[in-house]
């Protein structure tokens, strides 16, 4: 089955401390992105990577990292600097086709910081 | 103002009901638009792609209004399992693939 997995669905975090949240993908697409959603708003963007080995930051990248090593994989680390972390991470990956970008999301992780 | 801008809701509506969602964007070069659907806690999925000035997929049918900047979303004869938020996502820039999100607009459909 292709598709995206992200792990753990749950993940709870004391203060202070990075966690990191798994994305991989075997849809072969060439774009993955991460945003996170808050109750009652719409997903904002917080990295997104077109190619491996590169990645760009999107609307609130502060706090955050990532890598892409690979192409199936773009996992998001939470770190300390993060002053508001829980909310809903969800990553998605698309095919890089500038009519289009339908992009295809992961079932999620909730984050909550004790 | 929001880049862009749903009506939350919620729309409660009887079974067989027909409802319509409007959406507005706010930058005009935006090339392509889409309506996602995301059921309580899940994941957001693509529910319609609107390209050109519309298309209909079954009881669903999105229009594009390129000139008053938006869209719209019409579901006829709605069953109890639309139930959910419908998303507008406007794709700002064909270069990043950068999505904008709308919040979303709740549906329940009442038996």
């Amino acid at each position: 089955d292709g598709g995206i997995t992200q792990s753990p669905k749950y993940l709870f975090r004391k203060e202070g401390q990075n966690v990191t949240l798994s994305c991989e993908q075997n849809l072969n697409h060439d774009a993955m992105y991460w945003y996170r959603q808050d109750p009652g708003q719409g997903l904002r963007l917080i990295y997104y990577s077109q190619i491996v080995n590169d990645f760009q930051k999107g609307d609130i990248a502060e706090g955050y990292s990532v890598s892409r090593e690979k192409k199936e994989s773009f996992p998001l680390t939470v770190t300390s600097a993060q002053k508001n972390p829980t909310a809903f991470y969800l990553c998605a990956s698309s095919t890089w086709d500038r009519g289009g970008n339908e992009q295809f999301f992961g079932p999620g992780t909730r984050l909550t910081v004790l | 103002r929001k880049e862009v801008e749903q009506d939350p809701g919620p729309f409660n509506v009887p079974e067989g009901a027909t409802v319509a969602f409007n959406c507005t964007y706010s930058n005009s070069a935006s090339q392509s638009f889409f309506w996602y659907r995301q059921d309580c806690r899940k994941e957001p999925k693509l529910l319609m792609s609107v390209y050109s000035s519309g298309n209909e997929d079954g009881r669903f049918t999105a229009q594009l209004n390129r000139a008053s900047q938006y869209i719209s979303l019409l579901i006829r004869d709605s069953k109890l399992s639309d139930s959910a938020t419908y998303l507008c996502v406007v794709l700002v820039s064909s270069n990043t693939g950068k999505l904008i999100f709308g919040q979303g607009t709740t549906l329940q459909v009442k038996p």
